[in-house]
């Protein structure tokens, strides 16, 4: 098992829908991360989240840490074409900050 | 501006081959690390660097090495490929000791073990 799992692994919807991805783990996280990948390309990063219950929004995405930092969420609103890509959160664990985990990803498909 | 640079891109293994897959960065980041890319596993972390001479594995290291005799370079070394090894294969690099630092990733290398 994998100490950050992701959910749903898959989803495809229409143009205009709203969706929201959850990250969670039993582990304490100092920080987590939100990066994106398109296909043929290393995952770029979105946003990072440092305190617990924070939430941080870039534009159409809102991204919250959980209050205990054992949880994230990403939620889009009103989900375009180009948001179609992998979804993958990474957190820094709280004992070894040097090791970044990543979730088991969410594969997004978004049609016109 | 270069980045993070992988090579090579594609490479196809007999099981029991050796090989070596190169990573190099100029962005002058102490923290270097590897990660295997499978289908519904997202990102598994094999062995990171926080500076030369500091090596430390990750959540699955096995049948890999590692070393960093430099600041630019981390190479990743398959001493005798497995089929299970057939996966795409990530250098990422950032600033060491900052939990909230930028991963910046390379573009990949696709392995196949045959």
């Amino acid at each position: 098992t994998q100490l950050l799992e992701q959910s749903p692994q898959f989803l495809s919807i229409q143009e205009g829908e709203n969706l929201t991805v959850y990250c969670n783990s039993s582990s304490v996280f100092s920080s987590l991360q939100w990066y994106r990948q398109e296909p043929g390309e290393g995952p770029v990063l979105l946003v990072t989240v440092v305190t617990g219950g924070e939430v941080k929004k870039l534009k159409r995405l809102t991204f919250q840490f959980g209050d205990a930092r054992k949880d994230s969420s990403l939620h889009i609103t009103a989900a375009q074409p180009g948001d179609t890509g992998l979804y993958l959160c990474a957190g820094a664990l709280a004992y070894n900050t040097d090791k970044l985990i990543f979730g088991t990803g969410t594969r997004l498909q978004v049609f016109p | 501006n270069a980045g993070v640079t992988q090579t090579p891109k594609f490479q196809v293994l007999k099981t029991g081959q050796s090989m070596t897959l190169q990573c190099a960065q100029d962005m002058n980041h102490e923290y270097m690390s590897w990660y295997r890319q499978d289908p519904g596993m997202g990102l598994r972390l094999i062995h990171y660097s926080v500076g030369a001479g500091i090596t430390d594995q990750g959540e699955v290291p096995n049948g890999y090495n590692v070393s960093r005799s430099t600041t630019e370079d981390f190479p990743l070394r398959l001493l005798s490929a497995a089929p299970s090894q057939t996966s795409v294969y990530f250098c990422a690099s950032k600033l060491a000791g900052l939990n909230t630092g930028e991963l910046f990733f390379g573009e990949g290398s696709r392995l196949t073990v045959l």
